[in-house]
């Protein structure tokens, strides 16, 4: 069973990049099944999906986050990982990586979560 | 790109079923059966309930059902339980004009 554990700076100042990693677990980040997802909460609200990528390097991004988002994948690590530029205090919420298994486009598979504030 | 439509809230009493409507538009919910079906409980990640419309995960409780008419889906839920009383949130492919949609969330209350 494919884990997903996210980790990084739970602390990140305005108009700096959001960095966070994903690494995989019982699985190989390289499976042409597998798409690999970023989707926040900010406290108290909904899900909102940020974007995901195939193993090839493909990614699809959220096209209200378009131009401060890139997705990438370390198939050395087995992790992807989330870049989130020139943030704002909107950023705050909680991140979470997760996975589709084929065409199903359904996340089925999801990490704890981890909380980032931006905060000066 | 739109999220979708859900009722902030529904109740039920044990036993009771319910159902949540999550409303898309053509170029999500109607135009494909990609709809998926999450259960959050507070602190916890979302867990996966529903996929592909009407299809339950491995281990999912057949309480659980999807459907979906022109750009409504819907989620019932079955012989309430109190374990039920959770947020649900609804999801749709939306094409290559934004790919993912989600629901704002609604929060089940077991009277």
């Amino acid at each position: 069973q494919v884990q997903l554990q996210e980790s990084g700076p739970g602390l990140v100042k305005p108009s700096q990049t959001l960095s966070l990693t994903c690494t995989v677990s019982g699985g190989s980040i390289s499976n042409v099944d597998y798409y690999w997802s970023w989707i926040r909460q900010h406290p108290g609200k909904g899900l909102e999906w940020i974007g995901y990528i195939y193993y090839s390097g493909s990614t699809y991004y959220n096209p209200s986050l378009k131009s401060r988002v890139t997705i990438s994948v370390d198939t050395s690590k087995n992790q992807f990982s989330l870049n989130l530029s020139s943030v704002t205090a909107a950023d705050t919420a909680v991140y979470y990586c997760t996975l589709i298994v084929g065409a199903s486009n359904a996340f089925d598979i999801w990490g704890q979560g981890t909380m980032v504030t931006v905060s000066s | 790109q739109s999220a979708l439509t859900q009722p902030a809230s529904v109740s039920g009493s044990p036993g009771q079923s319910i159902t949540i409507s999550c409303t898309g538009t053509s170029g999500d919910v109607a135009n494909y059966n990609l709809v998926s079906w999450y259960q959050q409980h507070p602190g916890k990640a979302p867990k996966l309930m529903i996929y592909e419309g009407s299809k339950r995960p491995s281990g999912v409780s057949n309480r659980f059902f999807g459907s979906k008419s022109g750009n409504t889906a819907s989620l019932t839920i079955s012989g309430l339980q109190a374990e039920d009383e959770a947020d649900y949130y609804c999801c749709s492919y939306a094409g290559s004009s934004g790919y993912v949609v989600f629901g704002g969330g609604t929060k089940l209350t077991v009277l």
